[in-house]
C-alpha cells in the first residue's frame, strides 16, 4: 500500500464541519502538510504542522496530529461551497528532502 | 507578488514535436521545482533547481529536459514524448531548497500528447 493514505471522497453540507483524515507510516516525519487543489489548478499550501505539535489552528482550519497512531486530520469549520476541492496530505521525512503525498481526498460541499 | 506563472495553460503536441513549458516567479526564490500530476493522482516530483543548478532529477526520461536560465525562470523542454506523458505539469518555487513550508505552486500546464 501507499505510505500516506487518505480516503477518496467526503461529502458534507454547507455550514457543517468537514474532517479529512490521513495516515502515514514513517515515524521520522518532521513536517506534515495539507494542500488544496481546485479543478484545473495547481496546489495551494493550506497549512503545515511540525511533528512535535499536537494541534495547529488557523482561522477555519484545525490540524490534529496523533504521532502515536501516525494519524493526521484537517478540520474545516463552517464548510463553504468554495471549499470543494481535492485535499492532499503530505509528509516530509527526516531522512530526506522530498515530500510524500497521499492520494488525495475529494471534498464535495452541498448547498 | 506571490505568484508563480506558467505558460502555456494547455498544450497539445504530437510525438515528434518539440515544445517547451515555461515557469516564472518574481519572489526572489532560489529553488524551483517541476512536478508531474496524472489525473486523480498526487503530484510526482521530477526536478529541483537550487540556485540555478540542478539538484534533483528523479530518474526522469531524457525526453524531458529542464533548464534554468536565471533565478526567475524555469523551462521544461519536451521532445519525442509518448501519450502516457499526458498530464498536468506543475511548477513550484520556494525561498530555498528544501523549504516546503513556503512553497508556491503555479496553475500548471495541461499537456496532451497525441
Amino acid at each position: 500500500g501507499e505510505d500516506v493514505e487518505q480516503s477518496l471522497f467526503l461529502s458534507v453540507r454547507e455550514g457543517d464541519s468537514s474532517v479529512i483524515n490521513c495516515t502515514y507510516t514513517d515515524s521520522s516525519s518532521t513536517y506534515l502538510y495539507w494542500y488544496k487543489q481546485e479543478p484545473g489548478a495547481g496546489l495551494q499550501l493550506l497549512t503545515y504542522i511540525f511533528s512535535n505539535m499536537d494541534m495547529k489552528q488557523d482561522q477555519r482550519l484545525t490540524v490534529l496530529l496523533n504521532k502515536k497512531d501516525k494519524h493526521l486530520s484537517l478540520r474545516i469549520a463552517d464548510t463553504q461551497t468554495g471549499d470543494s476541492a481535492i485535499y492532499f496530505c503530505a509528509e516530509r521525512r527526516d531522512a530526506g528532502n522530498m515530500l510524500t503525498f497521499g492520494g488525495g481526498t475529494r471534498l464535495m460541499v452541498k448547498p | 507578488d506571490t505568484e508563480v506563472t506558467q505558460t502555456p495553460k494547455h498544450l497539445v503536441m504530437g510525438m515528434t514535436n518539440k515544445k517547451s513549458l515555461k515557469c516564472e516567479q518574481h519572489m526572489g526564490h532560489r529553488a524551483m521545482y517541476w512536478y508531474k500530476q496524472k489525473a486523480k493522482k498526487p503530484p510526482e516530483l521530477m526536478f529541483v533547481y537550487s540556485y540555478e543548478k540542478l539538484s534533483i532529477n528523479e530518474s526522469v526520461p531524457s525526453r524531458f529536459s529542464p533548464e534554468c536560465p536565471n533565478s526567475s525562470l524555469l523551462n521544461l523542454h519536451l521532445h519525442a514524448l509518448q501519450p502516457e506523458d499526458s498530464a498536468l505539469y506543475l511548477c513550484a518555487s520556494s525561498q530555498d531548497y528544501p523549504d516546503y513550508n513556503e512553497q508556491f505552486f503555479g496553475p500548471g500546464t495541461r499537456l496532451t500528447v497525441l
